[in-house]
């Protein structure tokens, strides 16, 4: 079983759609949660990161982490062709290390 | 300021052949990491450097896979002898400093195709 399951979509969505994309995860010393935003032949790009459980917002993005039920969500609202991309969701125990476990990646369509 | 640059964008191979993938970090990050994608499969841990010293290989799949990072600054990744399972996309972060949460800056990565 993998430590953080994602849906790989695709998800194609109108443009000014609300977009909803989720991860869960199995290993309870999680304590960050980052959502990346990967185009194509680039490398991700952190779009936010959250500290425990609770909410995050910026600009059009809101991050959830909810880690009673191990599920982190990334809201986009009012969407636009230009966030056409794979999204990355990852995760951290902190500490020294801080080395990151992804999940799969949801590759993501808004059309005009 | 330069972002993280990786060097060759892409590289083809033979299976047995040697491969050497460059990472040049954000300059003053103290943190690189080496990370590996896989077709259809999910961003893997490779290894991670403190300056010059190996924090973490515990994802380095096995011992044809050399990481080095002289001096602190630049790493490599070489692969020896190169397998067919090893084709995928190598990306370098880099993150600075020494605190619980640090955001990690990524290259734009290698693509290793073994034939």
């Amino acid at each position: 079983q993998k430590e953080v399951e994602q849906d790989p979509g695709p998800l194609s969505v109108p443009e000014g759609a609300i977009v909803s994309l989720n991860c869960t995860y199995s290993n309870s010393a999680f304590q960050y949660f980052m959502w990346y935003r990967q185009y194509s032949r680039k490398g991700p790009e952190l779009l936010m990161y959250t500290y425990s459980s609770g909410n995050k917002e910026d600009g059009r993005f809101t991050a959830q982490v909810d880690k009673s039920s191990k599920y982190i969500s990334l809201f986009i609202r009012d969407s636009q062709p230009s966030d056409s991309a794979t999204y990355l969701c990852a995760m951290s125990r902190g500490g020294g290390g801080n080395k990151l476990t992804f999940g799969t990646g949801t590759q993501l369509k808004v059309e005009l | 300021e330069a972002g993280v640059t990786q060097f060759p964008s892409h590289s083809v191979i033979e299976k047995g052949q040697t491969v050497t993938l460059r990472c040049d970090p954000i300059s003053g990050h103290d943190n690189l990491y080496w990370y590996r994608r896989v077709m259809g499969k999910e961003i893997k841990f490779l290894l991670h450097f403190v300056k010059e010293s190996k924090q973490d290989e515990s994802g380095m799949p096995n011992n044809r896979f050399l990481a080095e990072r002289t001096g602190g600054t630049y790493s490599t990744l070489k692969v020896q002898p190169a397998e067919l399972e090893d084709s995928g996309v190598y990306f370098c972060a880099s993150s600075p400093g020494d605190f619980n949460y640090n955001e990690q800056f990524f290259g734009p990565g290698t693509r290793l195709t073994v034939l």
